[in-house]
């Protein structure tokens, strides 16, 4: 079974400070990880991807992600925040026909 | 490309009532997804369709839960006789088949209350 664990809820930043959001996977087979990001009344956005390739992926918007297969972890990083990014961030796995979310951490971005 | 439609955005019912709600896809996207998220909570799958065939179906999805996609295009999602535990937002997904984990477009959900 596919799993994710993200490791705060709450993440509280300056503007333009870096950001770290934590996520831990579980997964039976080699996955597929992906981080979202839904802003208030909006659908979820896919910020970026891992499907095997490079190991450090870039999104949109500065994010990147990092994949550690032996931490089982990835990661998500920006180097400076914006009062744009506050929103709520999920962390999803995916080895087969669906994809499992994380918890989700809400990032607030302090002016 | 009009994005992911659903409606309504909102719905407030009595408990015992029964509620529909619809997603449109993006046209032509053969996979169409739905999901369930409470407060605090990640959304969770409930089924998905390719096509007009419904291939799986969460054991979240109890019977009083059934979704339609007749056509293969728009869906319903219909609850009966709703319980105060079905309050939460639906969401609706679609992707086109090929790489359909890379490409799947949400909408912006149907926020239900069930009081």
């Amino acid at each position: 079974a596919q799993s994710v664990t993200q490791l705060d809820s709450h993440v509280s930043v300056s503007e333009g400070t870096p950001v770290l959001l934590r996520c831990n996977y579980s997964s039976s087979y080699s996955p597929s990880l992906f981080w979202y990001v839904q802003h208030p009344n909006k659908g979820l956005q896919l910020l970026l991807k891992y499907t095997s390739a490079a190991t450090l992926v870039k999104g949109i918007n500065g994010f990147e992600a990092e994949f550690k297969k032996s931490e089982t972890s990835f990661h998500l990083t920006k180097p400076s925040a914006h009062m744009s990014d506050a929103a709520e961030y999920f962390c999803v796995v995916s080895d087969d026909e669906k994809l499992t979310f994380g918890t989700g951490t809400r990032l607030t971005i302090i002016p | 490309d009009t994005g992911v439609s659903q409606n309504p955005r909102h719905k407030i019912t009595k408990r015992g009532q029964n509620v529909t709600f619809r997603c449109d896809p993006i046209s032509e996207h053969n996979r169409l997804y739905w999901y369930r998220q409470t407060l605090g909570q990640g959304p969770e799958f409930l089924t998905y369709f390719q096509n007009e065939a419904q291939l799986e179906k969460s054991r979240l999805l109890s019977d009083r839960f059934s979704a339609e996609r007749p056509k293969g295009s728009f869906s319903t999602l219909e609850i009966q006789r709703t319980e105060q535990g079905d309050s939460a937002m639906y969401l609706c997904a679609s992707s086109p088949l090929d790489r359909f984990n890379e490409k799947l477009f949400f909408g912006s959900g149907t926020q239900l209350s069930v009081l």
